[in-house]
């Protein structure tokens, strides 16, 4: 167990609608990152959040966006859904402020778009 | 622009073969190499990982070997075993923005 939780497990939706997906990071740890997984794609770094400040953007489209409140957990927001957003959605957590070559993933959230 | 790329896609072997899994990167700027693997319905987790200042480094079964000067590194494991069967993902660490970047991923399946 990493000791990252993410909320929901699978997620079914229609495209154009939003949802939100949640993440718990490790205990102490300030970092939090957003991952997508596909088959074609690989895993996509997406967004970093270090203490409540977004730190570092990778491939995210303009209809998601993340936030990490004062408790250190993270929502991801994904808007007008479209059938290739259907992936695996990670969230992995460090300690510190920059990349670690270590990351604790979470065990995902499938998103389904039909 | 893929800047870690893995091979192969997925790869078969029997129980107590020598699993090989090869990565390639291009920017010189990377300066940390880990490895990832990942079970059926959870996320990855780092299993080894080594500086580019060293050729080769051991865990129990498992070896990274790096070659700077061809900018690829690899994932050996010895006495391949059917708990092995996972998604292994090759990344490196650095670059633009300072980030962990992930290769496609390989398919292993240890048959017993």
């Amino acid at each position: 167990d990493s000791g990252v939780t993410q909320t929901p497990k699978h997620l079914i939706t229609a495209t154009g609608q939003r949802v939100t997906l949640r993440c718990s990071p490790r205990s102490g740890d300030l970092s939090v990152y957003w991952y997508q997984q596909s088959l074609d794609q690989g895993l996509q770094f997406l967004i970093q959040y270090y203490n409540g400040e977004e730190r570092a953007k990778g491939n995210i489209l303009e209809r998601f966006s993340a936030q990490q409140f004062p408790d250190l957990h993270s929502e991801l927001n994904l808007s007008s859904l479209e059938l290739g957003d259907s992936a695996l959605y990670f969230c992995a957590s460090s300690p510190g402020v920059g990349f670690s070559e270590k990351l604790f993933f979470g065990s995902g959230t499938q998103l389904s778009v039909l | 622009q893929q800047q870690v790329k893995q091979s192969p896609q997925s790869l078969i072997v029997q129980k107590g073969g020598i699993s090989i899994i090869n990565c390639a990167y291009e920017n010189t700027a990377f300066d940390y190499f880990p490895w990832y693997q990942q079970f059926p319905g959870k996320g990855p987790a780092l299993l080894i990982a080594i500086r580019p200042d060293v050729s080769e480094k051991k865990e129990g079964r498992f070896t990274i070997s790096f070659n700077k000067s061809a900018k690829q590194f690899s994932l050996h494991i010895m006495d391949s075993q059917p708990g092995d069967s996972a998604t292994y993902f090759c990344a490196a660490l650095g670059g633009s923005n300072y980030k962990l970047t992930f290769g496609k991923g390989t398919l292993l399946t240890v048959n017993p």
